[in-house]
């Protein structure tokens, strides 16, 4: 079993719409929590970061932590054609060497 | 546009030869971390560098190694590449325990035929 699980998709929605991405995890030492945006040819952008459990926010962008259930979401509103892109999770271990491990990432696309 | 740049973008090399890629870290940041991104995957950790020495390493064969220079510039080298070896190369630059807060360069697309 992988550490962190993300479903590839590719995933198809219409300009406005909600969209929810998501990543399982196995590992509860996990405190950091990141989303990542990366467009085609480019490299990882950073879209959000989290410390443990909880909601934050930035602009259209929600991230979700569920320690609980080692669960994190991200939520886009008012989706953009700009928005289509692959979306990767990514965690770490709090202490020294913080080594990020990732998810497959979410090939998402936003159609006009 | 983050400030990391790598270099070359794009590079193809034979079964058997040896390759080295560069990467300038962002103004201010210390650390320097490799990944792995083979098509639809996530990166994988390669090693990271701080003060010119290797603080941690992933599971990657020694054919990998890496340098840092005094101004926190690095080089991933690849020995013996193997067809596998085909991937995106990205770098990461931070400052010291802050691997959460990496800018990431656009890679370097190694291909090996």
């Amino acid at each position: 079993q992988k550490e962190v699980e993300q479903d590839p998709g590719p995933l198809s929605v219409p300009e406005g719409a909600i969209v929810s991405l998501n990543c399982t995890y196995s590992n509860s030492a996990f405190q950091y929590f990141m989303w990542y945006r990366q467009y085609s040819r480019k490299g990882p952008e950073l879209l959000m970061y989290t410390y443990s459990s909880g909601n934050k926010e930035d602009g259209r962008f929600t991230a979700q932590v569920d320690k609980s259930s080692k669960y994190i979401s991200l939520f886009i509103r008012d989706s953009q054609p700009s928005d289509s892109a692959t979306y990767l999770c990514a965690m770490s271990r709090a202490g020294n060497n913080r080594k990020l491990i990732w998810g497959l990432g979410t090939s998402l696309g936003v159609n006009p | 546009e983050t400030g990391v740049t790598q270099s070359p973008t794009h590079l193809i090399k034979t079964r058997g030869q040896q390759v080295t890629l560069r990467c300038s870290s962002q103004s201010g940041h210390n650390t320097v971390s490799w990944y792995q991104q083979a098509l639809g995957q996530g990166p994988q950790f390669i090693f990271q560098y701080y003060r010119e020495e290797e603080n941690g390493r992933g599971n990657f064969p020694p054919r990998f190694s890496g340098l840092q220079f005094p101004n926190y510039s690095s080089e991933l080298n690849v020995n013996a590449l193997e067809l596998d070896d085909s991937a995106l190369y990205l770098c990461a630059s931070s400052l010291f325990n802050r691997d959460t807060e990496a800018f990431f360069g656009q890679g370097t697309r190694l291909t090996v035929v």
